[in-house]
């Protein structure tokens, strides 16, 4: 059953460092997210993204936050200047329609 | 605005017995799309149901069921038989676009062996 995928499992780095966060959505899907988790707490929504372009985004998504699909198969989340309070659990998810289908998440360590 | 509550933060139960896990969802928008997503140890989110605002007929899948009404903005979960394997975080959802999903708190629920 074809799944979407995420790398790195884990990711650390310091504080003000930029990370890139990648993802491989199924591959028949022309809608793809970005949420995330803080630990404890609830699934938050950062992005859509849907025809090469972002669809809608939330207020957490501000100018330090960017997407990118490169290629036809990778959808990337692009943190500039990390801070501590970015750390969390990050999901990609991607959908054909309405089911969004999730990640198994990269969990963001800042320090 | 668009909002779900799971006012249940924890349960416990016994292996068998059965569970009903509650969300209570707000929004003003007449189309709508109630999710339940379960979230295990290991931190993935799955997908078990979607339900659509103009259809109100239950569902039953196995030993998941699923209790919709709109009369209450309620989307109720029922585990019947509960089994260790059961054992997970449960969020219910909320979206009517079906881009931005609203995400309750979520239930944890453990089931004793």
């Amino acid at each position: 059953e074809p799944e979407v995928t995420q790398t790195p499992s884990h990711q650390v780095t310091q504080m003000g460092q930029e990370v890139i966060l990648r993802c491989v959505p199924i591959s028949n899907h022309l809608y793809f997210y970005w949420y995330r988790q803080i630990l404890g707490q609830k699934v938050e929504f950062l992005v859509s993204f849907y025809n090469n372009e972002i669809s809608e985004k939330s207020e957490i998504f501000d100018d330090q936050f960017s997407v990118e699909r490169p290629d036809g198969s990778n959808f990337t989340l692009k943190i500039r200047s990390t801070k501590l309070e970015d750390s969390a659990m990050y999901f990609c998810a991607s959908s054909e329609g309405l089911n969004k289908y999730f990640g198994p998440g990269t969990r963001l360590t800042v320090t | 605005a668009q909002k779900v509550t799971q006012a249940q933060t924890e349960i416990s139960v016994v292996e068998k017995e059965d569970v009903t896990l509650d969300c209570v969802y707000e929004t003003r928008d007449t189309t709508y799309y109630l999710f339940w997503y379960k979230q295990p140890p290991s931190g993935e989110l799955v997908f078990l149901i979607r339900r659509n605002s103009f259809d109100e007929q239950n569902e039953i899948s196995g030993r998941y069921s699923w209790n919709f009404q709109k009369s209450t903005s309620s989307f109720n979960f029922t585990i019947t038989a509960s089994q260790v394997v059961d054992s997970a975080v449960y969020f219910c959802a909320l979206s009517n676009t079906g881009n931005q999903f609203y995400f309750g708190t979520g239930t944890s629920l453990t089931v004793i062996p």
